[in-house]
C-alpha cells in the first residue's frame, strides 16, 4: 500500500486566491513527522512545512499552513494568496518515528501547481 | 551561509559505465542522504549516513553505494550503470542525528544523470 498518496497530478489556481493540496497517509507508527516540499523546474526540493504527529496545533508558516486530520491520516497543505512564484511540483512526505533506523522520508508523487494571473 | 551543493549538476554516461556523485553538506550538518528521483516521480531514498558510518540503505541493488569523509561530506557511486538508472539524484543534509524525527532536510539542486 501507498505510504502517501497524493491525488491531484496538476491543479490549477488564480493569482491571489488560496489553494489546496491534499495528501494522506498510511502508518501504523504512533510517532511521525509530515513535510511539504516545493520543487520548481531548477529541481532543487524547498522545506515548506512540518507537522509532529503529537503536534496539537496546525502548523503554520508564513503563507503555508497545514490542514492536519489525524483521525483521517491527512495532511492536506493550504497555500493563501497563491503567487506566480508558487507554480512548482509539491511533494508531501512523511517520515516515520520507531526506535531505531534512519529517518528515510517517504515521498508521494506530487501535485503539479500553476498559479494563473 | 551556503546551502547542499552537489557536483557536476549534469552528467552523461553510458551503459556499464561507472559514475560517482559528489555532496558537501551545510555547515554544521553531520546527516547526509542520498535520493534517486525519477522523471514524474518523487524521490526515493537510498541511502544515509552520520558520523561517517552508513545508518540506513533504501531498496537499490548493489551497484550503488556511498560513503562520507571526515569533513562530512559525501559521494555516491554507481557501478555498471543502467538506462533506468536515468534520474535526478538528490543529496541532502540535515542537522539532526540520525534518528531524529524532526529536523527538515535540505536538499541540494541535485545532479541529472542520463544513461544512454
Amino acid at each position: 500500500a501507498q505510504k502517501i498518496t497524493q491525488t491531484q497530478p496538476g491543479m490549477f489556481v488564480q493569482e491571489k486566491e488560496a489553494v489546496t493540496l491534499d495528501c494522506t497517509y498510511d502508518t501504523s507508527d504512533p510517532s511521525y513527522g509530515l513535510f511539504w516540499y516545493k520543487q520548481p523546474s531548477s529541481g532543487e526540493m524547498i522545506f515548506l512545512i512540518y507537522q509532529g504527529s503529537y503536534d496539537q496545533q496546525n502548523a503554520t508558516e508564513g503563507r503555508y499552513s497545514l490542514n492536519f486530520q489525524k483521525a483521517r491520516k491527512s495532511a492536506n497543505l493550504v497555500i493563501s494568496a497563491s503567487q506566480l512564484g508558487d507554480s512548482a511540483m509539491y511533494f508531501c512526505a512523511m517520515r516515520e518515528g520507531g526506535d531505531t533506523g534512519p529517518r528515510a522520508l517517504t515521498f508521494g508523487s506530487g501535485t503539479r501547481l500553476q498559479v494563473q494571473p | 551561509d551556503a546551502g547542499v551543493t552537489q557536483s557536476p549538476t549534469h552528467l552523461i554516461k553510458t551503459r556499464g559505465q561507472q559514475v560517482t556523485l559528489r555532496c558537501s553538506p551545510i555547515s554544521g550538518h553531520k546527516s547526509v542522504s542520498w535520493y534517486q528521483q525519477v522523471l514524474g516521480q518523487g524521490p526515493q531514498f537510498i541511502f544515509q549516513y552520520y558520523e561517517k558510518e552508513e545508518r540506513g540503505r533504501g531498496n537499490f541493488p548493489d551497484r550503488f553505494s556511498a560513503r562520507q569523509f571526515p569533513n562530512y561530506s559525501s559521494e555516491l557511486n554507481v557501478n555498471a550503470l543502467l538506462l533506468g538508472d536515468s534520474a535526478l539524484y538528490l543529496c541532502a543534509s540535515s542537522s539532526g542525528g540520525p534518528t531524529g524525527l524532526i529536523s527538515p532536510l535540505h536538499f541540494g539542486n541535485g545532479t541529472r544523470l542520463t544513461v544512454t
